[in-house]
C-alpha cells in the first residue's frame, strides 16, 4: 500500500531564512506526488504538483520541490520564507484508478516563522 | 468564481443523532471526495465518487454514508454509528485523474 512520510511535525524558522521540507512516499509505480498548504481552520491550496516531465517542479509563492526517484523523495524548499509562510504543509501521493485517483496524506509539517 | 462551497462551518451533533455536511461546487468537476482531519494525522479518505449514482469507500468509511444525486453535490451524513465523529471534514474535486484536487474550506463538528 502507498505511504507518505513527513518525518518533521514541526519546523521554526527565521524570516529569510531558507526552507526545506522533507517527503518521502512508498508506492510502486510512477507516482503523482503534490504538495498542499493548510492555514488554521481553511482548506489545502495547492502549492505545486509532480505529474511526469522535469523533475525540479516551480509553484506559486516561490516554493520549489524536487522528485528524486532513487531516494523516493518530494522535499520542498524555499530560498526566503516569509512571515506569511506560518501554516501547516502536507505532501500527498496519488494512486491511480480508472477515471480518478486517490490521494494518500502525510501527516503534515507545522511551520512557525520567527520574525 | 468557481470553487467548492462548504456548509455549515460549524456544526455540533448530540448523542445518537445523525448530522448532514453539505459539499457543492460549481467547478463542472466529476469527482468528488471527503476527506477526514485530525490533529496530527493528516487527512485520511472517508468515500469518493468518480460520476453521479456512482460512489466508492475509502479508507474510513465505517458510520459514514454519502449521497451522488447531482453532479454538482457530494453531501456527506455522520451516523449515530460513528463514535468519534468530532473532526475537521473537507471535501474536494477533480476534473479527471492528471488534474489536481481542490479542497473547500471545510466543516468543523463537535459533540455536545
Amino acid at each position: 500500500a502507498q505511504s507518505v512520510t513527513q518525518p518533521d511535525i514541526h519546523i521554526t524558522v527565521s524570516e529569510g531564512a531558507s526552507l526545506e521540507l522533507r517527503c518521502n512516499y512508498s508506492y510502486g509505480a510512477t507516482p503523482y506526488l503534490f504538495w498542499y498548504v493548510q492555514s488554521p481552520g481553511q482548506g489545502l491550496q495547492l502549492l505545486l504538483k509532480y505529474f511526469s516531465g522535469d523533475t525540479l517542479v516551480q509553484g506559486i509563492k516561490g516554493f520549489e520541490a524536487e522528485f528524486k526517484r532513487s531516494q523516493s523523495s518530494f522535499n520542498l524548499r524555499k530560498p526566503s520564507v516569509h512571515w506569511s509562510d506560518a501554516a501547516e504543509y502536507f505532501c500527498a501521493v496519488a494512486t491511480s484508478g480508472a477515471g480518478s485517483y486517490q490521494l494518500t496524506f502525510g501527516k503534515g509539517t507545522k511551520l512557525s516563522v520567527i520574525p | 468564481d468557481g470553487g467548492i462551497t462548504q456548509s455549515p462551518k460549524y456544526l455540533f451533533r448530540k448523542e445518537g443523532q445523525n448530522v448532514t455536511l453539505s459539499c457543492e461546487q460549481n467547478l463542472n468537476h466529476d469527482a468528488m471526495y471527503w476527506y477526514r482531519q485530525d490533529p496530527g494525522q493528516g487527512l485520511r479518505l472517508i468515500y469518493y465518487s468518480q460520476i453521479v449514482n456512482d460512489f466508492q469507500k475509502g479508507d474510513i468509511a465505517e458510520g459514514y454514508s454519502v449521497s451522488r444525486e447531482k453532479k454538482e453535490s457530494f453531501p456527506l451524513t455522520v451516523t449515530s454509528a460513528q463514535k468519534n465523529p468530532t473532526a475537521f471534514y473537507l471535501c474536494a474535486s477533480t476534473l479527471d485523474r492528471d488534474q489536481p484536487q481542490h479542497f473547500g474550506d471545510g466543516t468543523r463538528l463537535s459533540i455536545l
